[in-house]
């Protein structure tokens, strides 16, 4: 249980285009999404905070404009890059929290999504 | 451990030995600590937890310590095998600031045959 599902899996655009990333909890539902981002040999740093019916909550220096997070529904979250640049290359990473039967603070995380932007 | 720059601090240890990876965590009001392994490409994968009210929790092949006092956390891994070869993190949770995780530095631990 508690499986977490990131697509795609990895992404190559280039500058100036848009891409999404979608973020699914596949036997479970999810009221909390989380979306990281880890550059090499570092740690995860949040980016927001998505819950399901309502605005994402952005964590400080993360704009908001660049980063479009949808929580459509209780199994998926979606990140949206506008106007990629190469800066913004990275490993992004969703979490879910609240699988049932678990404590209702412990996220599960996907595979994660590597972004190229050339 | 504590990553600095682009290192991450490396813990190399001889198969079938037992391994300890510490962590700092550094909010007093953390409730909620998680170790995380994560594997070249791939997400984090739960490992074990605590909560601030314990000291210690086993699980399979894993202990994890929690030290309140000096706000340390560490993971002992019994019998190391190869497939512990990852990078771990520990996570420290604020209940009262939205659940949201806090991530260290992360340390690499290496198994060697």
């Amino acid at each position: 249980g508690a499986v977490v599902s990131q697509h795609p899996s990895w992404v190559i655009c280039k500058s100036g285009t848009s891409v999404k990333i979608e973020c699914r909890s596949l036997d479970f539902q999810a009221t909390t999404m989380f979306w990281y981002r880890q550059f090499p040999k570092q740690s995860l740093m949040l980016m927001a905070t998505s819950n399901e019916g309502s605005k994402a909550t952005y964590e400080q220096g993360v704009e908001k404009d660049k980063f479009l997070i949808n929580h459509a529904s209780l199994t998926l979250s979606t990140l949206t890059v506008t106007s990629a640049h190469p800066e913004d290359s990275s490993f992004y990473i969703c979490s879910a929290r609240d699988p049932p039967g678990g404590p209702a603070d412990t996220q599960y995380f996907g595979p994660g999504t590597r972004l190229t932007v050339l | 451990g504590e990553s600095v720059g682009l290192h991450l601090p490396t813990l190399s240890v001889q198969e079938g030995d037992n391994s300890i990876i510490n962590c700092a965590y550094s909010n007093s009001a953390s409730d909620y600590f998680i170790w995380y392994k994560q594997e070249s490409g791939k997400g984090p994968q739960f490992i074990i937890d605590i909560r601030s009210n314990m000291d210690k929790r086993q699980g399979q092949r894993v202990t994890v310590l929690l030290n309140k006092t000096v706000k340390h956390l560490s993971l002992q891994i019994a019998a190391t095998q190869p497939g512990d070869s990852a990078v771990y993190f520990c996570a420290e949770n604020i209940g009262s600031a939205g659940n949201k995780l806090t991530f260290g530095g992360g340390t690499r631990v290496l198994v060697k045959p």
